[in-house]
């Protein structure tokens, strides 16, 4: 398995830009997390979705913020319009859910987002 | 609302040292615990988990971790360091519907040579 595959590894954009990132997660995983690091708030999680729903987005820091998940091997972060405090690393993480515990969840490698 | 406690920000060891990273959590059930690890620019890797059972867990690259209820504590060992450790590691406990996971602040490992 190739694992949870986030694109880009890297963006740079301007402040006032779209910017969206995009997670394939792992076959068969029917939980899809979408988290923040920044040196200031450590990791946060952002949204949560079961089954391709959206769950919990009240870590969602604002309006500008969007996530959608229209099947279940693919999830969109969008950003509109991006601002410089945007800037972070954005992780896609999946995990299955249910039976007989679940596995744990696994990371992708991160979108590395710098807004100037 | 559950949360994760690394007391220490950085912690510097020598190559062959025995090495605690230590971890507290407020969680009002029984809490399913992680450790990750992160190096630089790379995202995160378990290194082990507490669901149930036998306190002592051991992982992966020799490390192990010991879930005390009484100290609400699930500090991570490792016998012998080597330089490939250093790295950035996360403790984490995992509720709700989906386990989504709560995350420690990190603790930043250096190793001497």
């Amino acid at each position: 398995d190739a694992g949870v595959i986030q694109s880009p590894r890297h963006e740079v954009t301007e402040m006032g830009q779209e910017v969206t990132l995009r997670c394939k997660p792992i076959s068969g995983h029917n939980s899809l997390f979408w988290y923040r690091q920044t040196m200031m708030r450590g990791l946060e999680l952002l949204i949560y979705f079961n089954n391709n729903v959206p769950i919990d987005d009240s870590g969602m820091p604002e309006d500008r913020f969007s996530a959608k998940m229209p099947n279940a091997s693919f999830s969109t972060l969008k950003i509109q319009p991006s601002e410089p405090r945007d800037s972070a690393v954005y992780f896609c993480a999946s995990r299955r859910s249910g039976g007989t515990g679940g596995t744990e969840a696994f990371f992708g490698q991160g979108t590395r987002l710098t807004v100037v | 609302a559950q949360s994760v406690t690394q007391p220490d920000i950085h912690i510097t060891v020598s190559e062959g040292a025995s090495l605690e990273l230590r971890c507290n959590y407020s969680y009002g059930a029984t809490p399913y615990l992680f450790w990750y690890v992160q190096s630089p620019g790379q995202g995160l890797q378990l290194l082990l988990k507490y669901f149930s059972g036998d306190t002592l867990v051991q992982g992966i690259k020799g490390f192990e971790a010991e879930f005390k209820r009484s100290q609400s504590s699930f500090n991570l060992r490792k016998p012998s360091v080597h330089w490939s450790d250093a790295a950035e590691y996360f403790c984490a406990v995992g509720a709700g519907s989906a386990r989504q996971l709560t995350f420690g602040s990190g603790t930043q490992l250096t190793v001497l040579p």
